[in-house]
């Protein structure tokens, strides 16, 4: 079964500054896709950014960031120039390629430091 | 436009209540999801639709817990009865057909069983 690990279970950053997020996961499959998402106080869960394993490139969304390092199964989320906002949970997710199913991570409490 | 509508937002009844959580996926997503965060287990899947239909149920945790989607436009999630470590946020998301869309959630139902 797939699992996805974020051994991170608090962080904290600077405003202004970086902070990169860790996450690795376990699959045998060779098509799959991986997802960030954030969860703000609000509760909601907002989708960060994607990424297609067959893709070489990182994904980008403005600030945010992706280190894909599918050899080494790590799929990690850099966030610059923090900004108060940003403070949320942080899931990583997995979905293998032909199904639908998410396998979430346990989260990271990210808190932005004024 | 609207996203995936759930409603209550917050629900408090006694066990052995029946409970019943609603959902409205986003218009045009096929697919749809119900998914449960607790603090023990993080987000975990219970069920998910596709065209109305049930797919994988795998994840429902007994008898007591039903879903069903009479209609493309809505879909429930019920509990009966009811009992205190069913308290939990209960997740709605829908998404379009296939593994690479992302999934989009509503705000969840914040459930307490006293």
């Amino acid at each position: 079964a797939q699992t996805v690990t974020q051994s991170q279970p608090e962080m904290s950053v600077q405003e202004a500054e970086t902070v990169t997020l860790s996450c690795t996961y376990d699959t045998s499959e060779s098509d799959y896709y991986l997802f960030w998402y954030k969860q703000p106080p609000s509760r909601q869960m907002i989708l960060v950014i994607r990424q297609e394993a067959y893709k070489q490139q990182n994904a980008t969304e403005n600030r945010f960031s992706v280190n894909f390092q599918k050899a080494a199964k790590s799929f990690s989320l850099k966030i610059s120039d923090s900004q108060l906002g940003d403070a949320a949970m942080y899931f990583c997710a997995y979905r293998r390629g032909g199904a639908q199913k998410l396998v979430f991570g346990q989260g990271t409490r990210l808190t932005i430091n004024p | 436009d609207a996203g995936v509508i759930q409603s209550p937002r917050h629900e408090v009844t006694e066990m052995g209540q029946e409970v019943t959580l609603r959902c409205k996926p986003i218009s045009g997503h096929n697919s749809l999801f119900w998914y449960r965060q607790t603090m023990m287990r993080g987000l975990e899947l219970l069920i998910y639709f596709n065209n109305n239909v049930p797919i994988d149920d795998s994840g429902m945790p007994e008898d007591r817990f039903s879903a069903k989607m009479p209609n493309a436009s809505f879909s429930t999630l019920k509990i009966q009865p009811s009992e205190p470590r069913d308290s939990a946020v209960y997740f709605c998301a829908s998404s379009f057909p296939g593994s690479n869309q992302p999934q989009h959630f509503g705000d969840g139902t914040r459930l307490s069983i006293l």
